[in-house]
């Protein structure tokens, strides 16, 4: 089984729904991230969490929220789908505390606003 | 704000040449440096890190970065590539000993020509 679990691998979505991907871990890391993956712009931070409690806007947070419902779970909505969100998404962790810095990533998941 | 440039989009390469991939980061305070490779359809893996001790740092496949302060950069080279390296490559900068997120470059596409 993947250390890092993302759920859906794909979705389709209209414009306006609410959708929510979800990120589990089975590392015992504190800190979990969500980035987005665009073409030609790499990965952009959206949320992360250094622990449950602990939640950062990244660099683009407009037009999502997250919760970290335990230190294993980690999910990301869109309230309102538009089709700029159509991306690859990345849920990814890091176990700063127990010395590992660097992150490790889940499959992506696909997501596309028509 | 702190930022990660890599300086080329994409790079060809003849199979067996020697190839440098280039990265560049804000800030000489503290870093931890990564890079990740992502083959097609696939997630993120790490290549390589450095955190601290010798400046020279081998990863896996044969790859291997320098961590000049000075210049702040953080240059993936191989002597050698092989068809298989066909990928994207990712720079990407922790700030602060650990106290700031993981944050990427735009990525630099490498393919091998045989």
């Amino acid at each position: 089984d993947a250390d890092v679990t993302q759920t859906p691998r794909n979705r389709i979505t209209k414009t306006g729904k609410r959708i929510m991907l979800e990120c589990s871990q089975t590392k015992g890391h504190d800190r979990m991230y969500w980035y987005r993956q665009d073409p030609g712009l790499g990965l952009r931070l959206i949320y992360y969490s250094f622990d449950v409690k602990d939640i950062n806007k990244g660099e683009i947070s407009d037009g999502y929220s997250v919760s970290r419902q335990a230190q294993a779970k980690f999910s990301l909505s869109l309230e309102s789908a538009i089709p700029n969100q159509t991306a690859l998404y990345f849920c990814a962790t890091s176990g700063v505390r127990q010395g590992r810095t660097e992150a490790f990533f889940g499959q992506g998941t696909r997501l596309t606003v028509v | 704000a702190q930022s990660v440039t890599q300086l080329d989009s994409q790079v060809p390469v003849f199979e067996e040449a020697p190839v440098e991939l280039r990265c560049n980061y804000s800030s000489s305070v503290s870093v931890y440096l990564f890079w990740y490779v992502q083959y097609p359809n696939q997630g993120l893996q790490l290549l390589l890190k450095y955190l601290s001790g010798s400046t020279l740092v081998k990863g896996i496949n044969g790859f291997e970065a320098e961590f000049n302060k000075s210049q702040t950069s953080f240059h993936l080279r191989k002597p050698s590539v092989h068809i298989s390296d066909t990928a994207e490559y990712f720079c990407a900068v922790i700030w602060n000993s650990g106290n700031t997120p993981l944050v990427f470059g735009k990525g630099t596409r490498l393919s091998v020509i045989a």
